[in-house]
């Protein structure tokens, strides 16, 4: 079975700094990893996808993570963090269907992102 | 193209009742998945249907159930309904068939308050 732990419930940064989110995965196979974006009362937004291409993944807004299998870690960065980043942020991973996971979606609890001014 | 649609987009249900939810995927894409949100549980995935028939299933008692039509809308229903069912229920389509590198497309939810 797979799963993702996503290490910080909460994360503040002032405005104009670098934004790290952190998330561990555990997978028996090859995992496709995703980070999604949740802004209040709103749906949730695919911010990149990971597939066994490049390990350096970049995604919308200038946002990007690295796929680290050594470490089993996908963490989402971004070089300066803007106001309407603000957002809840969950990392995604997905059953193969080779396992008869078919599309399910196993979520992180999510990092609440605060940008301060 | 039109994005994921789901409506109602609110609905408050008196316990023991029971709802009906709706989704729309984008067009063209066949998978059509449901997901549970609540403060308590997070984001928990409650089943996926394929070319009308149900794929794979998440760890939900009997009393959710789905289906999925020939033009690939699917509806989720809830019977007897409990206060524990009180969630944002969302819908995600993808146009990947068996390849999970497909990324999925999430409506904007339906907010299910149950009293």
């Amino acid at each position: 079975a797979q799963s993702v732990t996503q290490l910080d419930s909460h994360v503040s940064v002032s405005e104009g700094t670098p934004v790290l989110l952190r998330c561990n995965y555990s997978s028996s196979y090859s995992p496709s990893l995703f980070w999604y974006v949740q802004h209040p009362n709103k749906g949730l937004q695919l911010l990149l996808k990971y597939t066994s291409a490049a390990t350096l993944v970049k995604g919308i807004n200038g946002f990007e993570a690295e796929f680290k299998k050594s470490e089993t870690s996908f963490h989402l960065t971004k070089p300066s963090a803007h106001m309407s980043d603000a957002a809840e942020y969950f990392c995604v991973v997905s059953a193969d269907v080779l396992t008869g996971g078919g599309n399910k979606l196993t979520f992180g609890t999510g990092t609440q992102l605060k940008v301060e001014l | 193209k039109a994005g994921v649609t789901q409506t109602p987009r609110y609905l408050i249900k008196t316990r023991g009742q029971q709802v009906t939810l709706s989704c729309s995927p984008i067009s063209g894409h066949r998978s059509v998945s449901w997901y549970q949100q609540t403060p308590g549980q997070g984001l928990q995935f409650l089943f996926e249907y394929f070319s009308e028939t149900q794929r794979n299933k998440g760890n939900f008692p009997g009393r959710f159930s789905g289906r999925q039509f020939s033009n690939s809308r699917s509806e989720m229903n809830v019977s007897t309904l409990e206060l524990g069912d009180s969630a944002l229920y969302l819908c995600a389509s993808t146009n990947g068939d068996t390849s999970t590198h497909y990324e999925q497309y999430f409506g904007p939810g339906t907010r299910l308050t149950v009293t």
